[in-house]
Protein backbone atom coordinates (compact mmCIF):
# COMPACT_ATOMS: atom_id res chain seq x y z
CA UNK A 1 0.00 0.00 0.00
CA UNK A 2 0.80 3.53 -0.22
CA UNK A 3 3.54 4.84 2.52
CA UNK A 4 5.19 7.85 3.55
CA UNK A 5 8.79 7.99 5.28
CA UNK A 6 10.20 11.11 7.46
CA UNK A 7 13.68 11.52 8.51
CA UNK A 8 13.81 10.99 12.49
CA UNK A 9 12.89 13.70 14.92
CA UNK A 10 13.56 15.44 16.88
CA UNK A 11 15.83 17.78 15.08
CA UNK A 12 17.06 21.08 16.41
CA UNK A 13 18.80 23.38 14.75
CA UNK A 14 19.94 27.59 15.56
CA UNK A 15 18.33 30.22 14.31
CA UNK A 16 19.35 31.10 10.84
CA UNK A 17 20.20 27.48 9.73
CA UNK A 18 19.59 25.72 6.89
CA UNK A 19 16.80 23.34 7.22
CA UNK A 20 16.11 20.13 5.28
CA UNK A 21 13.75 17.95 6.33
CA UNK A 22 13.75 14.22 4.01
CA UNK A 23 11.12 12.87 2.66
CA UNK A 24 10.05 9.44 0.50
CA UNK A 25 7.03 8.27 -0.38
CA UNK A 26 5.97 4.96 -2.13
CA UNK A 27 2.78 4.83 -3.72
CA UNK A 28 0.76 3.44 -7.32
CA UNK A 29 0.35 5.80 -9.50
CA UNK A 30 1.02 9.33 -9.19
CA UNK A 31 0.24 11.04 -6.04
CA UNK A 32 0.00 14.74 -5.06
CA UNK A 33 2.41 15.62 -2.40
CA UNK A 34 1.91 17.74 0.73
CA UNK A 35 4.05 19.44 3.75
CA UNK A 36 1.50 19.90 6.72
CA UNK A 37 2.65 21.81 9.65
CA UNK A 38 1.18 21.65 13.88
CA UNK A 39 2.29 24.47 15.83
CA UNK A 40 1.53 24.18 19.28
CA UNK A 41 -1.75 23.76 20.49
CA UNK A 42 -2.91 24.29 16.97
CA UNK A 43 -4.33 22.07 13.95
CA UNK A 44 -2.55 20.21 11.21
CA UNK A 45 -2.52 23.41 8.77
CA UNK A 46 -1.26 23.03 5.12
CA UNK A 47 2.31 23.88 4.46
CA UNK A 48 2.71 23.55 0.47
CA UNK A 49 1.90 21.09 -2.34
CA UNK A 50 2.89 19.71 -5.37
CA UNK A 51 0.48 18.20 -7.62
CA UNK A 52 2.84 15.99 -10.45
CA UNK A 53 6.49 15.34 -10.77
CA UNK A 54 9.12 18.77 -10.88
CA UNK A 55 6.67 21.05 -9.51
CA UNK A 56 7.72 23.05 -6.53
CA UNK A 57 5.64 24.00 -3.69
CA UNK A 58 6.83 26.67 -1.57
CA UNK A 59 5.08 29.09 0.97
CA UNK A 60 6.15 31.12 4.28
CA UNK A 61 10.19 30.60 2.71
CA UNK A 62 9.58 26.72 2.99
CA UNK A 63 10.57 24.71 -0.47
CA UNK A 64 9.67 21.19 -1.65
CA UNK A 65 10.28 19.74 -5.02
CA UNK A 66 8.30 16.42 -6.49
CA UNK A 67 11.06 14.12 -7.28
CA UNK A 68 9.51 11.44 -9.31
CA UNK A 69 13.00 9.32 -9.94
CA UNK A 70 13.89 9.68 -6.05
CA UNK A 71 10.27 9.06 -4.95
CA UNK A 72 11.30 12.45 -2.47
CA UNK A 73 9.39 15.55 -1.22
CA UNK A 74 12.16 16.89 0.60
CA UNK A 75 11.58 19.74 2.88
CA UNK A 76 13.62 23.29 2.49
CA UNK A 77 14.45 26.36 4.04
CA UNK A 78 17.28 28.57 3.72
CA UNK A 79 17.39 30.60 7.43
CA UNK A 80 15.16 29.17 10.19
CA UNK A 81 13.35 31.49 12.77
CA UNK A 82 12.26 30.33 15.96
CA UNK A 83 9.03 30.69 14.75
CA UNK A 84 9.12 27.62 12.74
CA UNK A 85 9.23 25.27 15.67
CA UNK A 86 6.70 23.24 15.12
CA UNK A 87 5.67 19.15 14.54
CA UNK A 88 6.07 18.84 10.04
CA UNK A 89 4.06 15.87 8.53
CA UNK A 90 4.88 14.62 4.99
CA UNK A 91 1.63 13.51 3.05
CA UNK A 92 0.42 12.09 0.09
CA UNK A 93 -3.32 11.89 -1.75
CA UNK A 94 -3.15 8.66 -4.57
CA UNK A 95 -4.91 9.49 -7.61
CA UNK A 96 -8.78 8.93 -6.65
CA UNK A 97 -8.47 8.17 -3.46
CA UNK A 98 -10.28 9.97 -0.44
CA UNK A 99 -7.49 9.86 2.44
CA UNK A 100 -4.13 11.57 2.94
CA UNK A 101 -1.56 9.16 4.00
CA UNK A 102 0.77 10.88 6.29
CA UNK A 103 4.52 10.37 7.69
CA UNK A 104 5.09 9.59 11.49
CA UNK A 105 5.92 13.79 12.16
CA UNK A 106 9.44 15.56 12.55
CA UNK A 107 9.26 17.82 15.55
CA UNK A 108 11.49 20.57 14.73
CA UNK A 109 12.72 22.71 17.70
CA UNK A 110 14.70 26.36 16.58
CA UNK A 111 16.97 27.94 19.34
CA UNK A 112 17.46 31.67 19.24
CA UNK B 1 -10.38 32.77 8.99
CA UNK B 2 -12.82 30.18 9.35
CA UNK B 3 -11.55 27.17 11.86
CA UNK B 4 -12.72 23.60 12.46
CA UNK B 5 -13.29 23.46 16.11
CA UNK B 6 -12.94 20.41 18.01
CA UNK B 7 -14.14 19.57 22.04
CA UNK B 8 -13.10 18.99 24.21
CA UNK B 9 -9.61 19.17 23.76
CA UNK B 10 -8.54 16.20 26.46
CA UNK B 11 -10.75 13.94 27.44
CA UNK B 12 -9.68 10.91 30.17
CA UNK B 13 -11.90 7.55 29.92
CA UNK B 14 -12.24 4.63 31.72
CA UNK B 15 -11.59 1.48 29.65
CA UNK B 16 -14.94 0.13 28.18
CA UNK B 17 -16.52 3.55 28.68
CA UNK B 18 -17.60 5.03 25.96
CA UNK B 19 -16.92 8.18 24.52
CA UNK B 20 -18.13 11.38 22.06
CA UNK B 21 -15.49 14.04 20.25
CA UNK B 22 -17.01 16.48 18.88
CA UNK B 23 -16.19 18.36 16.14
CA UNK B 24 -18.12 21.50 14.41
CA UNK B 25 -16.44 21.49 10.38
CA UNK B 26 -16.45 24.83 8.53
CA UNK B 27 -20.13 26.09 7.72
CA UNK B 28 -19.90 25.33 4.37
CA UNK B 29 -17.92 22.47 3.64
CA UNK B 30 -19.51 18.96 2.56
CA UNK B 31 -17.07 16.48 3.10
CA UNK B 32 -15.85 15.57 6.57
CA UNK B 33 -13.01 13.49 8.38
CA UNK B 34 -11.90 12.08 10.87
CA UNK B 35 -8.19 10.98 11.58
CA UNK B 36 -6.20 9.90 14.92
CA UNK B 37 -2.04 9.90 15.83
CA UNK B 38 -1.24 7.29 18.10
CA UNK B 39 1.47 9.13 20.06
CA UNK B 40 4.72 8.60 18.37
CA UNK B 41 2.88 7.12 15.60
CA UNK B 42 1.97 8.28 11.93
CA UNK B 43 -1.27 10.05 11.79
CA UNK B 44 -3.56 7.74 10.03
CA UNK B 45 -7.36 7.89 8.38
CA UNK B 46 -10.36 6.70 9.91
CA UNK B 47 -12.82 7.67 7.75
CA UNK B 48 -14.92 10.13 5.50
CA UNK B 49 -17.90 11.25 5.21
CA UNK B 50 -20.54 12.91 2.93
CA UNK B 51 -24.22 13.51 2.48
CA UNK B 52 -24.60 12.04 5.49
CA UNK B 53 -22.96 8.86 4.87
CA UNK B 54 -19.67 7.28 5.42
CA UNK B 55 -17.76 7.11 2.08
CA UNK B 56 -14.86 5.35 3.13
CA UNK B 57 -13.07 4.03 5.93
CA UNK B 58 -9.87 2.19 7.32
CA UNK B 59 -9.55 -1.20 9.03
CA UNK B 60 -8.87 0.28 12.30
CA UNK B 61 -12.72 2.36 11.92
CA UNK B 62 -14.52 -1.48 13.15
CA UNK B 63 -17.98 -1.91 14.70
CA UNK B 64 -16.57 0.61 18.14
CA UNK B 65 -16.75 3.47 16.00
CA UNK B 66 -19.16 5.18 14.09
CA UNK B 67 -19.54 8.65 12.85
CA UNK B 68 -22.71 10.84 12.74
CA UNK B 69 -23.81 14.62 11.99
CA UNK B 70 -26.84 14.85 14.23
CA UNK B 71 -28.08 18.66 13.76
CA UNK B 72 -26.59 19.92 10.25
CA UNK B 73 -23.24 21.83 11.95
CA UNK B 74 -21.49 19.20 14.23
CA UNK B 75 -20.05 15.78 13.04
CA UNK B 76 -18.86 13.26 15.71
CA UNK B 77 -16.98 10.27 16.26
CA UNK B 78 -18.10 7.78 18.98
CA UNK B 79 -16.43 4.97 20.55
CA UNK B 80 -18.83 2.54 22.15
CA UNK B 81 -16.62 0.49 24.50
CA UNK B 82 -13.33 2.31 24.30
CA UNK B 83 -9.49 0.25 24.83
CA UNK B 84 -6.18 1.17 25.82
CA UNK B 85 -5.10 0.97 22.49
CA UNK B 86 -7.72 4.00 21.57
CA UNK B 87 -5.97 6.54 23.89
CA UNK B 88 -4.57 8.70 20.59
CA UNK B 89 -4.77 12.45 19.14
CA UNK B 90 -8.08 12.46 17.01
CA UNK B 91 -8.31 14.65 14.14
CA UNK B 92 -11.13 16.15 12.70
CA UNK B 93 -11.33 17.80 9.14
CA UNK B 94 -13.49 19.32 6.78
CA UNK B 95 -13.15 19.75 3.05
CA UNK B 96 -15.55 22.29 0.22
CA UNK B 97 -14.72 20.03 -2.61
CA UNK B 98 -13.67 16.87 -1.12
CA UNK B 99 -10.39 14.81 -2.75
CA UNK B 100 -10.84 17.25 -5.87
CA UNK B 101 -9.31 20.04 -3.79
CA UNK B 102 -6.34 18.04 -3.30
CA UNK B 103 -5.08 18.70 0.15
CA UNK B 104 -7.32 21.48 1.03
CA UNK B 105 -8.75 19.86 4.29
CA UNK B 106 -8.90 21.98 7.27
CA UNK B 107 -7.84 19.97 10.32
CA UNK B 108 -8.96 20.82 13.87
CA UNK B 109 -6.61 21.33 16.72
CA UNK B 110 -7.57 17.99 17.53
CA UNK B 111 -8.27 15.68 20.72
CA UNK B 112 -6.16 14.18 23.14
CA UNK B 113 -7.83 10.62 24.36
CA UNK B 114 -6.18 9.39 26.98
CA UNK B 115 -7.63 5.85 28.42
CA UNK B 116 -6.33 4.76 31.49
Amino acid sequence: GDSVTQMEGPVTLSEEAFLTINCTYTATGYPSLFWYVQYPGEGLQLLLKATKADDKGSNKGFEATYRKETTSFHLEKGSVQVSDSAVYFCALLNQGAQKLVFGQGTRLTINP
Amino acid sequence: EPEVTQTPSHQVTQMGQEVILRCVPISNHLYFYWYRQILGQKVEFLVSFYNNEISEKSEIFDDQFSVERPDGSNFTLKIRSTKLEDSAMYFCASSKEGVTAAGGYTFGSGTRLTVV
